[in-house]
C-alpha cells in the first residue's frame, strides 16, 4: 500500500515552454500533497503545500505564478513550471498524505531538463 | 534550519548491524521522529517513524531516548541495497530535510 505516482519520469523541454508534472496517490487518498525540488548534489527543498479543493501554499522564495500547483482531487496533484528556463532543470518530487495525516509517502519523482 | 543533526556519512559491512544516529535537542512535544532514504535518483523512500516509544518494522528499528532529543535507526542486517542517503527528520505535517548521512554499504 501507500504508493505514490509521478509522470513523466523525465522530460525535456526548450526554455520558455511550460511542463506540467502529475502526482497520483494510488492505493489511498491524499488529503494533502506536497512538492518538492532537488538540486545535483543536494537536499529535498520543500516547494509548496497543496490541500485538495484549495489553494497552494508556497514556501518563501518560491514563485507561486510560475510553479502551479492544482489538487483538484483526493488522489491527483499538478505541478506546471511556467515559462521554464534552464535554472529550471531539477529533480521535481511529490508526496503525499493521507487522512491519518502522520506520513508521507513519495513519489519516483521527474527529472526535468530545461534546454 | 534543519532540526537535526546527523553524521555525514557512514560505512557499514554487508550482514552487520548499521546504527544510524540523529540529534534532535529541539524537538516539540508533538513532533515526531521521521526517517526516510533515497537511493540515487529516486524519490525518498518511508522507513519508520516513531513519537515517543521505541518502533520496530520489517525494515528497520528506531530507538527513541527518553527526553526525545535523540534517536537511533537500526538496519539489523544491512545490505549492499541499503547504500542510500539517510534522513532523519522531526515534524508534523511539512517536513524539512537536512543533509542526512551518506550510508556505504560494503561487502
Amino acid at each position: 500500500g501507500a504508493v505514490v505516482s509521478q509522470h513523466p519520469s523525465w522530460v525535456i523541454c526548450k526554455s520558455g515552454t511550460s511542463v506540467k508534472i502529475e502526482c497520483r496517490s494510488l492505493d489511498f487518498q491524499a488529503t494533502t500533497m506536497f512538492w518538492y525540488r532537488q538540486f545535483p548534489k543536494q537536499s529535498l527543498m520543500l516547494m509548496a503545500t497543496s490541500n485538495e479543493g484549495s489553494k497552494a501554499t508556497y514556501e518563501q522564495g518560491v514563485e507561486k505564478d510560475k510553479f502551479l500547483i492544482n489538487h483538484a482531487s483526493l488522489t491527483l496533484s499538478t505541478l506546471t513550471v511556467t515559462s521554464a528556463h534552464p535554472e529550471d532543470s531539477s529533480f521535481y518530487i511529490c508526496s503525499a498524505m493521507g487522512v491519518r495525516a502522520d506520513t508521507q509517502y513519495f513519489g519516483p519523482g521527474t527529472r526535468l531538463t530545461v534546454l | 534550519d534543519a532540526k537535526t543533526t546527523q553524521p555525514p556519512s557512514m560505512d557499514c559491512a554487508e550482514g552487520r548491524a548499521a546504527n544510524l544516529p540523529c540529534n534532535h535537542s529541539t524537538i516539540s512535544g508533538n513532533e515526531y521522529v521521521y526517517w526516510y532514504r533515497q537511493i540515487h535518483s529516486q524519490g525518498p523512500q518511508y522507513i519508520i517513524h516513531g513519537l515517543k516509544n521505541n518502533e520496530t518494522n520489517e525494515m528497520a528499528s528506531l530507538i527513541i531516548t527518553e527526553d526525545r532529543k535523540s534517536s537511533t535507526l537500526i538496519l539489523p542486517h544491512a545490505t549492499l541495497r541499503d547504500t542510500a542517503v539517510y534522513y532523519c527528520i522531526v515534524g508534523w505535517g511539512k517536513l524539512q530535510f537536512g543533509a542526512g548521512t551518506q550510508v556505504v554499504v560494503t561487502p
